[in-house]
C-alpha cells in the first residue's frame, strides 16, 4: 500500500521563527508533490507543489524534494499566528495519475 | 477562474436516514472530480473519482455511491447512513487529462453528523 507519512505534531515555533514540516513517502515512482494548509474547520488549500529535485520557493514558503531519499519538506520563514493550520502532504503515486494519496498532516501553531 | 461550490455546509441526520450532497464547478470543462472524507483529526480519504460524465471510480467499498450527471456537477448519496459515516465530506476538482502535475482544488465542504 503506497503511505504518505507526517509527524502529527503539534509543532510549535515562535513568530518570527522557521517552521520545518517533513512528509516521507513509500511509493518510489511517484512524481509529483503538494503541500496544502488547512485550518481548523475549513477545506484545503493548496499552498506549494514541487516534482523536480531540489528547491521551489514561493514568498515565505520553500518546498524541498528528495526523490533518493523519499522525503519532500516545506520550511516557512518568518512563521506568523496566522500560518498556525494543520499541512498537509499530498503524493500522486506511479500508476495513478489522477489521484492524490495523503498525509495525516502536521498541525502548526506559531506562538506570538 | 475557477470556483467549486459545495453544499450544505453544514448537515444532520438520523441514522437510516437518506443522504445527497451536491458539488458543482464552474469555469472549467470536463473536470476531473473527487469526493474525500476527512474523520476528526484524520487526513482525506478518497471516496470517488470521476473523470467524465457516468464514469465513477470507487476506491473504498461502503453505502456511499456518487454520480456525474452532467459534465461539472457530483453527487455524493447513500440510501441508508450509518453512525460512521459521520465526517467532512470535501468535493475536489482537478484539470482534465492524466497528467500528474495537476493539483486538486477544494470546496468548502461539508461537515455531516449522524445522530
Amino acid at each position: 500500500q503506497k503511505e504518505v507519512e507526517q509527524n502529527s505534531g503539534p509543532l510549535s515555533v515562535p513568530e518570527g521563527a522557521i517552521a520545518s514540516l517533513n512528509c516521507t513517502y513509500s511509493d518510489r515512482g511517484s512524481q509529483s508533490f503538494f503541500w496544502y494548509r488547512q485550518y481548523s474547520g475549513k477545506s484545503p488549500e493548496l499552498i506549494m507543489f514541487i516534482y523536480s529535485n531540489g528547491d521551489k520557493e514561493d514568498g515565505r514558503f520553500t518546498a524541498q524534494l528528495n526523490k533518493a531519499s523519499q522525503y519532500v519538506s516545506l520550511l516557512i520563514r518568518d512563521s506568523q499566528p496566522s500560518d498556525s493550520a494543520t499541512y498537509l502532504c499530498a503524493v500522486v503515486s506511479s500508476g495513478s495519475a489522477r489521484q492524490l494519496t495523503f498525509g495525516s498532516g502536521t498541525q502548526l501553531t506559531v506562538l506570538p | 477562474s475557477q470556483t467549486i461550490h459545495q453544499w450544505p455546509a453544514t448537515l444532520v441526520q438520523p441514522v437510516g436516514s437518506p443522504l445527497s450532497l451536491e458539488c458543482t464547478v464552474e469555469g472549467t470543462s470536463n473536470p476531473n472530480l473527487y469526493w474525500y472524507r476527512q474523520a476528526a483529526g484524520r487526513g482525506l480519504q478518497l471516496l470517488f473519482y470521476s473523470v467524465g460524465i457516468g464514469q465513477i471510480s470507487s476506491e473504498v467499498p461502503q453505502n456511499l455511491s456518487a454520480s456525474r450527471p452532467q459534465d461539472r456537477q457530483f453527487i455524493l448519496s447513500s440510501k441508508k447512513l450509518l453512525l460512521s459515516d459521520s465526517g467532512f465530506y470535501l468535493c475536489a476538482w482537478s484539470r482534465p487529462g492524466t497528467a500528474s502535475n495537476q493539483p486538486q482544488h477544494f470546496g468548502d465542504g461539508t461537515r455531516l453528523s449522524i445522530l
